[in-house]
């Protein structure tokens, strides 16, 4: 069936150093969203990728959708420990409404 | 608004048992999902709705119903609770609306934790 992998599964760093999260899929995707999910919480939307080859910012955070639509990625520019939490990726299957989920990377931010 | 609510907050089942998992959003959304999310796998989706009426199989829809007989409410029936069926269950809503492309921006409740002893 269809996978979307993450890399890292976890990441430690200490505030002030960048992070980077790894999604690829096994599919060419019609689009990519980013979720945000703190300890205990529910996921929370933070954007959305639909153009190949696309790239958008917010504030400290960078996205970007690989040309093939098949991967994606998202870059942390100086954590703060309020980006703690863990991170997923959700790919939209092609000619569906079906999003799959990545496996997420958690992230802790050391003071 | 209220958001996407989900009923109950936490559930203790036996095995064998059934119940069902409410989920209502007040945003007029036409599109709504579950997801259970186990430790270590993400989310995986059940089962996805594109409007009332419609109801489509996700990922794992095995030991699961739904059913949408209005816009509001997307209930998930456990049919006979198995201990494999412990999990926090989500469920999602969203819309479309175009902005240079389709959005489907998921609006998530705030989840039910089941345990199946």
């Amino acid at each position: 069936g269809q996978q979307v992998m993450q890399i890292p599964q976890y990441q430690h760093v200490q505030e002030g150093e960048d992070f980077t999260t790894y999604c690829n899929s096994s599919t060419t995707l019609s689009n990519i969203q980013w979720y945000k999910q703190r300890p205990g919480g529910h996921p929370v939307f933070l954007i959305q990728l639909v153009k190949s080859g696309e790239v958008k910012k917010q504030k400290r955070l960078t996205f970007q959708f690989g040309e093939a639509k098949k991967n994606s990625s998202l870059h942390i520019t100086a954590t703060q420990t309020t980006d703690v939490g863990t991170y997923f990726c959700a790919g939209r299957l092609e000619g569906t409404y079906k999003y799959i989920f990545g496996t997420g990377t958690r992230l802790k931010v050391l003071a | 608004n209220a958001g996407v609510t989900q009923t109950p907050k936490f559930q203790v089942l036996k095995t064998g048992q059934s119940m069902t998992l409410q989920c209502a959003q007040d945003m007029n959304h036409e599109y709504m999902s579950w997801y259970r999310q186990d430790p270590g796998m993400g989310l995986r989706l059940i089962h996805y709705s594109v409007g009332a009426g419609i109801t489509d199989q996700g990922e794992v829809p095995n030991g699961y119903n739904v059913s949408r007989s209005t816009t509001e409410d997307f209930p998930l029936r456990l049919l006979s609770a198995a201990p494999s069926q412990t999990s926090v269950y989500f469920c999602a809503s969203s819309y479309s609306r175009t902005s240079g492309g389709s959005s489907y921006e998921q609006y998530f409740g705030p989840g039910t934790r089941l345990t199946v002893t």
